[in-house]
């Protein structure tokens, strides 16, 4: 299986803050990486599929970046609703799996 | 609007199983593969397994193979999702989540990608003696 693995799990941070989360693949998945969002009782929402290809109806502060490896999800002005937990997720094997969710929370 | 509802909350004593329905509405629901994810309290996505709801082919986790089962009904467009020799463990939210080919375009190329871009609004499974 292909392991993700992301950093920060938690990360504290203020409205208006730029921040980055990291996410690094056991092996190379080219670009083949989802983003979700997921606030507190509620189903994963998809922000970014292709690594860098925004889904409809999503924010444009929502940005990523990345291929193989290592990639980046950038929220360039956070805004109260942002404050959710973060998830990688890679679709380049039929067996797909998740990181570990990066926590953003309020300052 | 497209829609995934699941079914009502259970509890389940350990070595008992549990089946939860995810019905679908507003689109072709046989041209769309479904996955299923579960979330244990407090942790993380754990993906189990996807169905193909045009023929019924799966592909399972390895860690659920023996005790998963997903199959559907095309007359009712609903997918189930059935785990036997339930254990504490096994406690957790269900979702089903619909697989959305999503394409971009890479060097004048168009690429297809997968995403889960409909999720239904989860089941809880409460395994207890």
């Amino acid at each position: 299986d292909i392991q993700m693995t992301q950093s920060p799990s938690s990360l504290s941070a203020s409205v208006g803050d730029r921040v980055t989360i990291t996410c690094r693949a056991s092996q190379s998945i080219s670009s083949y990486l989802n983003w979700y969002q997921q606030k507190p009782g509620k189903a994963p929402k998809l922000l970014i599929y292709a690594a860098s290809s925004l889904q409809s109806g999503v924010p444009s502060r929502f940005s990523g970046s990345g291929s193989g490896t290592d990639f980046t999800l950038t929220i360039s002005s956070l805004q109260p609703e942002d404050f959710a937990t973060y998830y990688c997720q890679q679709s380049y094997s039929t067996g797909v799996t998740f990181g570990q969710g990066t926590k953003l929370e309020i300052k | 609007q497209v829609q995934l509802v699941q079914s009502g909350a259970e509890v389940k004593k350990p070595g008992a199983s549990v089946k939860v329905s995810c019905k679908a509405s507003g689109y072709t629901f046989t041209s769309y593969y479904m996955h299923w994810v579960r979330q244990a309290p407090g942790q993380g996505l754990e993906w189990m397994g996807i169905i193909n709801p045009s023929g019924g082919s799966t592909s399972y986790a390895q860690k659920f193979q023996g005790r998963v089962t997903m199959t559907r009904d095309t007359s009712t467009s609903t997918v189930y999702m059935e785990l036997s020799s339930l254990r504490s463990e096994d406690t957790a939210v269900y979702y089903c989540a619909r697989r959305q080919r999503l394409e971009t375009m890479v060097r004048g190329f168009p690429v297809s990608y997968y995403g889960m871009d409909v999720w239904g609004q989860g089941t809880t499974v409460t395994v207890s003696s």
